[in-house]
């Protein structure tokens, strides 16, 4: 079926190396992204999104890209740091409601100091 | 309030039980949410409220789980009989408007059913 989903379960970087989460989505007609991280025993928390009318779109330290040609999402995380270390999880908008997402597996990211 | 909140954090129930998860959403948000977490995946779409109106339950998994938010604020999800494969994390989202992702997420109530 559908979904929305993660190449790598997990990342391991060290403190200041540049981190890079990948995406892969299979419904073509998804037209917008979310990129959330989620901390251990707390809810998800958002990082940035971009619509499908673009290509990139950059946050503090972070940035997202989109490829609507192979339908494929990153976010790189700039200057990674210990306090980053978090499952991140891509998520796809569907229905009528922005908030009705689907959420991809997930890639837990650790940062070593 | 500052943020989100959800009560009880964790909740054990017997298989049959019903239980009843409550949601405190950030205050003047009109939009809110509930989604279900199982241990190592990502969250999963429940339900979706405008004010009072319930416009989507397609995620619903059965007719045990039923949600309300009668006066546009709080919101309960109530499941009733549960069973085991009830068990998961079960958060609230809320959100200003209604044409963003962006969510603001609880920290869930965490449901072990025995």
């Amino acid at each position: 079926g559908e979904s929305v989903g993660l190449h790598l379960p997990t990342l391991s970087v060290q403190e200041g190396d540049n981190s890079i989460i990948n995406c892969a989505y299979s419904n073509s007609a998804s037209d917008y992204f979310i990129w959330y991280k989620q901390e251990s025993g707390k809810g998800p928390q958002f990082i940035i999104d971009i619509r499908s009318n673009m290509d990139k779109r950059q946050g503090q330290r972070v940035t997202v890209l989109l490829n609507k040609t192979v339908k494929h999402l990153s976010l790189q995380i700039a200057a990674t740091q210990p306090g980053d270390s978090a499952v991140y999880f891509c998520a796809e908008n569907r229905g009528t409601s922005y908030g009705k997402l689907t959420f991809g597996q997930g890639t837990i990211l650790t940062v070593h100091p | 309030g500052a943020g989100v909140s959800q009560s009880p954090r964790y909740k054990v129930a017997k298989r049959g039980q019903d239980v009843a998860l409550r949601c405190d959403p950030i205050s003047g948000h009109v939009s809110l949410f509930w989604y279900q977490q199982a241990l190592g995946q990502g969250p999963e779409f429940l339900t979706y409220f405008q004010n009072e109106a319930q416009l989507d339950k397609s995620g619903l998994p059965s007719d045990r789980f039923f949600a309300e938010r009668p006066e546009g604020s709080v919101s309960t999800l109530k499941i009733q009989r549960t069973q085991q494969e009830d068990s998961a994390v079960y958060l609230c989202a809320s959100s200003r408007q209604t044409n963003t992702g962006e969510l603001f997420f609880g920290e869930g109530s965490r449901l072990t059913v025995l």
